[in-house]
């Protein structure tokens, strides 16, 4: 195990539902990512975290809204999502913006 | 955790035989570069990392070569194993890139017995 823990593994929701993925880190890190990484591109990133404070959203829709209550959880809420959304969503945490980030497993996530 | 459905570059080698694979960055200010594995099933894991200042780094089995001058970047592996059968990615992380690592493609590494 890397020391970040993604829930659900699995996930498959409806264009309407609404739902969320979580992630918590037990490294003691300061920064939080979320990544997504789809069969038809490579890894994206989509926000990072400094100490609680969203410091970059790359672009992302707002369908997508990140959450982060302390610097060891961070939750993305997912709300009226659209098939090409369907893709694994990996959470990463560094312990500064200048080494390597530690990857959990990741929810695949199917919008049907 | 897979790329399934990408049309990666695959690398297929034997058993025993030594692998590179290879990677060619975009960001000639980028000064920190990585190395992931990803299995499937699972995220991409951490093997190894080099910074601008270096030429070479060497790990267990694992060497990462840094060419600034045509911004190229290799993973070689030793002795390869049917457990190196992966992804890999390299990553880059621009000098005013600050938490935003940036992701290659990957090169699937198929090993057979």
């Amino acid at each position: 195990e890397t020391g970040v823990t993604q829930t659900p593994r699995h996930l498959v929701m409806g264009m309407t539902n609404k739902k969320s993925l979580k992630c918590e880190q037990h490294l003691g890190h300061n920064a939080m990512y979320w990544y997504k990484q789809s069969a038809k591109k490579p890894l994206e990133l989509m926000f990072v975290y400094n100490f609680k404070e969203q410091t970059e959203n790359n672009s992302v829709p707002s369908r997508f809204s990140p959450e982060c209550p302390n610097s060891s959880h961070l939750f993305l809420h997912l709300h009226t999502l659209q098939p090409e959304d369907s893709a694994l969503y990996l959470c990463a945490s560094s312990q500064d913006g200048n080494t390597e980030a530690f990857f959990g497993q990741g929810t695949r996530l199917t919008v049907v | 955790g897979e790329s399934v459905g990408l049309h990666l570059p695959t690398l297929s080698v034997q058993e025993g035989d030594n692998s590179i694979i290879n990677c060619a960055y975009s960001n000639s200010a980028s000064d920190y570069f990585i190395w992931y594995k990803q299995e499937s099933g699972k995220g991409p894991q951490f093997i190894i990392d080099i910074r601008s200042n270096m030429d070479k780094r060497q790990g267990q089995r694992v060497t990462v070569l840094l060419n600034k001058t045509v911004k190229h970047l290799s993973l070689q592996i030793a002795a390869t194993q049917p457990g190196d059968s992966a992804v890999y990615f390299c990553a880059e992380l621009p000098r005013s890139g600050y938490n935003k690592l940036i992701f290659g493609a990957g090169t699937r590494l198929a090993v057979h017995p």
